[in-house]
């Protein structure tokens, strides 16, 4: 079975500054990779996903990510941070089945960003 | 339209009481997903419908029931829940068939069970 480790469960970081949050994903034959945000009551939005061709995903609000076959690892990055940008954030792997999708989703990362 | 609208958006409900949960979403997707999370922890996977057929049940207990209408519809009744069924309920939908797909998800319901 597919399982994903991030490891940081929580990341603080100033406004403006940088971000890199953590995936590491077990290595299969197909790996297909999804990062999805969820703010305080809210249910969770696709950032980006990973299914093949470039190994460098750009995705929505400033968002991307680049896959790592040698590494198995799926960082998700961010130039310069807003406040807005605080959320918990998952990275999950599917596992393609006939007919649908089983997501199987790290446990997550809390980014805190402050003034 | 890619949205997915859960109601309602908050409940409670004593032990003994029955309720329902409603997804619906129009979007022409034929698999839907209920999934159950946690305070601070990630989203685990309850039910999954293809083409309005129950696929998954990740051994839940049986006082959580779905039913999938048709396909623009699921629903969760709730019969006789325990205090730590309190949680919030995802439902999500995407496109199926061969290929991979993005799951869209609603905001989810608030359940507390008292």
């Amino acid at each position: 079975a597919q399982s994903v480790t991030q490891l940081d469960s929580q990341v603080p970081v100033f406004e403006e500054a940088p971000v890199e949050l953590r995936c590491n994903y077990s290595s299969s034959v197909s790996v297909y990779l999804f990062w999805y945000v969820q703010y305080p009551n809210q249910g969770l939005q696709l950032l980006l996903k990973y299914l093949s061709g470039s190994t460098l995903v750009k995705g929505i609000n400033g968002f991307e990510a680049e896959f790592n076959k040698s590494q198995t690892s799926f960082h998700l990055r961010k130039p310069s941070v807003h406040i807005s940008d605080t959320a918990e954030y998952f990275c999950a792997v599917s596992e393609e089945e006939t007919g649908f999708q089983k997501l199987v989703f790290g446990t997550g990362t809390r980014l805190l960003v402050s003034p | 339209d890619t949205e997915v609208t859960q109601t309602p958006k908050h409940l409670v409900m004593g032990m003994t009481n029955k309720k329902s949960l409603k997804c619906e979403q129009h979007m022409g997707h034929r698999a839907m997903y209920w999934y159950k999370q946690k305070a601070k922890k990630p989203p685990e996977l309850m039910f999954v419908y293809s083409y309005e057929k129950l696929s998954i049940n990740e051994s839940v207990p049986s006082r959580f029931s779905p039913e999938c209408p048709n396909s623009s519809l699921l629903n969760l009744h709730l019969h006789a829940l325990q205090p730590e069924d309190s949680a919030l309920y995802l439902c999500a939908s995407s496109s199926s068939g061969t290929g991979v797909y993005e799951q869209y998800f609603g905001p989810g319901t608030r359940l507390t069970v008292t």
